[in-house]
């Protein structure tokens, strides 16, 4: 079963424009990761914030964390064509595995 | 400092056949996980070794089973595959202890079809 919801399920935006994506999960959580997929190859990490932190900042990436509501979100400030991929936010449940949502498919076109 | 790395990359085979999906984990890390990712869907997770003992299974019946050697790289093995195991198989290394996720490192996964 999957823990975690992306919506929306697919965006697309024009390069230089932000793009916004949430992520609501179910259970008590340790952390929340965010991951980029390309092409339906290998998972490449993006950011990790912790259960007891509200928003982070890595780059053009701003996560943030709301365990009130389950939820979580990035945001991509300034897209580029080469930010076009599949995003998926993962928990871990409080167990050893992270779980993983079914994705936002983002395409920037320029 | 070496990636994840898979083998292979694409894999045919047909029902009922078994087969073995290899992993290296990046150099100094001792737990690796294995996930199945359905087209168009999100990676499940399979399970993770650390330190060569199973550290936790999903729900995939035992069929699925798995190894991990000293030097922390890793099989995946499936006995009397069905079709609905096509899928992309993704092997993630981490630095970790027995509890708790930590940042994931994954390869570039292996592409079943099963026939």
């Amino acid at each position: 079963s999957q823990q975690g919801e992306e919506d929306p399920q697919a965006l697309s935006i024009q390069e230089g424009e932000n793009a916004t994506m949430n992520c609501s999960y179910k259970t008590s959580i340790n952390n929340l990761q965010w991951y980029r997929q390309n092409s339906g190859r290998g998972l490449v990490h993006l950011i990790l914030i912790r259960s007891n932190e509200r928003e982070k900042h890595s780059g053009r990436l701003r996560v943030t964390l709301d365990t009130s509501k389950k939820s979580s979100s990035l945001l991509i400030t300034a897209s580029r064509a080469a930010d076009t991929a599949s995003y998926f936010c993962a928990t871990d449940g409080g167990g050893t595995a992270l779980i993983f949502g079914k994705g936002t498919t983002l395409s920037v076109s320029s | 400092e070496t990636g994840v790395t898979q083998s292979p990359t694409h894999l045919i085979k047909t029902r009922g056949q078994q087969v073995t999906l290899r992993c290296s984990s990046q150099s100094g890390h001792n737990t690796v996980s294995w996930y199945q990712q359905a087209l168009g869907q999100g990676p499940q997770f399979i399970f993770q070794y650390y330190r060569e003992e199973e550290n936790g299974r999903g729900n995939f019946p035992p069929r699925f089973s798995g190894l991990q050697f000293p030097n922390y790289s890793s099989e995946l093995n499936v006995n009397a595959l069905e079709l609905d195991d096509s899928a992309l198989y993704l092997c993630a290394s981490s630095l970790g202890t027995s509890g708790g996720i930590h940042e994931q490192f994954f390869g570039p996964g292996t592409r079943l079809t099963v026939l």
